[in-house]
């Protein structure tokens, strides 16, 4: 069955540093995949996109890689502040091509 | 205000009743979606409207759960005989179209059924 796995651990930062954040899928050919940041009872806002033929993908401090020989994503904050902390998410386009496949989400905490 | 809006904010019902959710997507958006989330899960497709039809309702756990949107904007997603199980927080989401795009979401709609 199609799998989307995210650290399912909260991650604890300290201030200044580079977060990284895991999405790893089983059992899937995405063509595309999206993280988006999800504040507590809000709905997710999305950050980036990557497709299948990109390697990496860069917006201010965000950073993001997509290996599908892995069938990994790895999603970076460089120089994190406290603002950032939230729950992150990755989802994938699902077999329609229309909707999103979403993982769990990983909880970010960045402390001063 | 020109995000996609959800009401009602909290929805409380006891079991067995029948509730409707609203969802006003984004002015312009063909594309519209409904999941569900529940405590400590991502968002859990339901169902997809390109303009007044649903294109995929694969997501649909059973036939309690039906959604329409008539005009081509706003949408209710429609559940009969509510189930404890069927509490979760409900989240509406729009695009320009249903392509390879960001998505929009709404709040959600806390659903709590007694």
């Amino acid at each position: 069955s199609q799998k989307i796995e995210q650290n399912s651990e909260a991650l604890n930062i300290q201030e200044g540093k580079t977060a990284t954040l895991t999405c790893n899928y089983t059992n899937y050919s995405p063509a595309y995949l999206q993280w988006y940041r999800q504040d507590p009872g809000r709905g997710p806002v999305f950050l980036l996109l990557i497709r299948e033929n990109e390697k990496e993908k860069r917006k201010e401090r965000l950073k993001v890689t997509f290996d599908t020989t892995l069938k990994q994503s790895l999603f970076h904050i460089t120089a994190s502040q406290p603002a950032d902390s939230a729950t992150y998410l990755c989802a994938l386009v699902r077999i329609s091509g229309y909707a999103l496949n979403f993982g769990k989400g990983t909880s970010l905490l960045v402390t001063p | 205000g020109a995000g996609v809006s959800q009401t009602p904010s909290n929805k409380v019902t006891e079991k067995g009743k029948y509730v409707e959710l609203r969802c006003d997507p984004i002015s312009g958006h063909t594309a519209l979606y409904w999941y569900r989330q529940s405590l400590g899960q991502g968002p859990e497709f339901l169902i997809y409207f390109q303009g007044t039809g649903a294109a995929d309702d694969s997501g649909l756990p059973n036939d309690r759960f039906f959604a329409v949107r008539p005009e081509g904007s706003v949408s209710t997603l429609k559940i009969q005989r509510t189930e404890r199980g069927d509490s979760a927080v409900y989240l509406c989401a729009s695009s320009p179209s249903g392509t390879a795009n960001e998505q929009f979401f709404g709040p959600g709609t806390r659903l709590t059924v007694l």
